[in-house]
């Protein structure tokens, strides 16, 4: 299995304003993934990281609003840019095993924009 | 596009009861199936998954088979407990990519 780690657990920040959020994994691996999902909705896959590579953004998500960083095969950041109350939500790091499609989440990081 | 659909947002139930969750899907080729359970607080955990037709996972009690005829993947539990309560996901899965498709998830409350 693969632990994920995420800083912060929550974090309250005016419009406007920018926030990080860093995801670590207990192992390395090749992708990983940000997933957002609205209180009381389903998960939304925003985009898919690998190493030394630019992130891939799903229909929706933009790299200028959510830059993400995967500067080495265990550690991931996303950026919320110019953050709106839409973006109030808990934003996921998820990767998976090699061996087979299990993915892997961490535990979260809840964001409220004021 | 693929897609994952569950037709009950919220289902009730008394411990010991018998549990069924619908999933059906929407997916060329053949997709891996999931089960992802999530409780208050916490990311989605792993229950199980499938990957070929007539295959069953099955994990805690609770299972479900690959059904390609009908396109579903239902969820079912003989005897749900109280612990069980918890909101639960379908997925599909594109091993290529990676990445999973979420259904829009089940909030299941069992009353002791």
């Amino acid at each position: 299995s693969v632990l994920l780690y995420q800083k912060p657990n929550r974090d309250i920040c005016q419009s406007g304003t920018s926030l990080k959020i860093q995801c670590v994994a207990d192992s390395q691996v090749v992708s990983m993934f940000w997933y957002q999902q609205f209180q009381e909705q389903s998960l939304m896959l925003m985009a898919t990281a690998n190493e030394g590579s630019e992130a891939t953004y799903e229909s929706g998500f933009t790299k200028d609003k959510f830059p993400i960083s995967r500067p080495n095969l265990t550690f991931s950041t996303l950026t919320v840019n110019n953050a709106r109350p839409g973006d109030s939500s808990i934003y996921f790091c998820s990767s998976r095993e090699i061996s087979n499609e299990r993915l892997f989440f961490g535990h979260g990081t809840k964001l409220s924009v004021l | 596009g693929d897609s994952v659909t569950q037709t009950e947002g919220q289902v009730a139930l008394s411990e010991e009861d018998f549990l069924t969750i619908h999933c059906n899907y929407s997916a060329s080729g053949y997709p891996a199936l999931f089960w992802y359970v999530q409780y208050p607080g916490e990311g989605p955990q792993f229950l199980f998954r499938a990957s070929r037709d007539k295959e069953k996972g099955s994990s805690r009690g609770f299972e479900a088979t690959y059904d390609k005829g009908t396109t579903s993947f239902h969820l079912r539990k003989a005897s749900v407990q109280e612990s069980d309560s918890a909101v639960y996901y379908c997925a599909l899965g594109n091993y290529n990519q990676g990445k999973l498709i979420f259904g829009q998830g089940t909030k299941l409350s069992i009353k002791p």
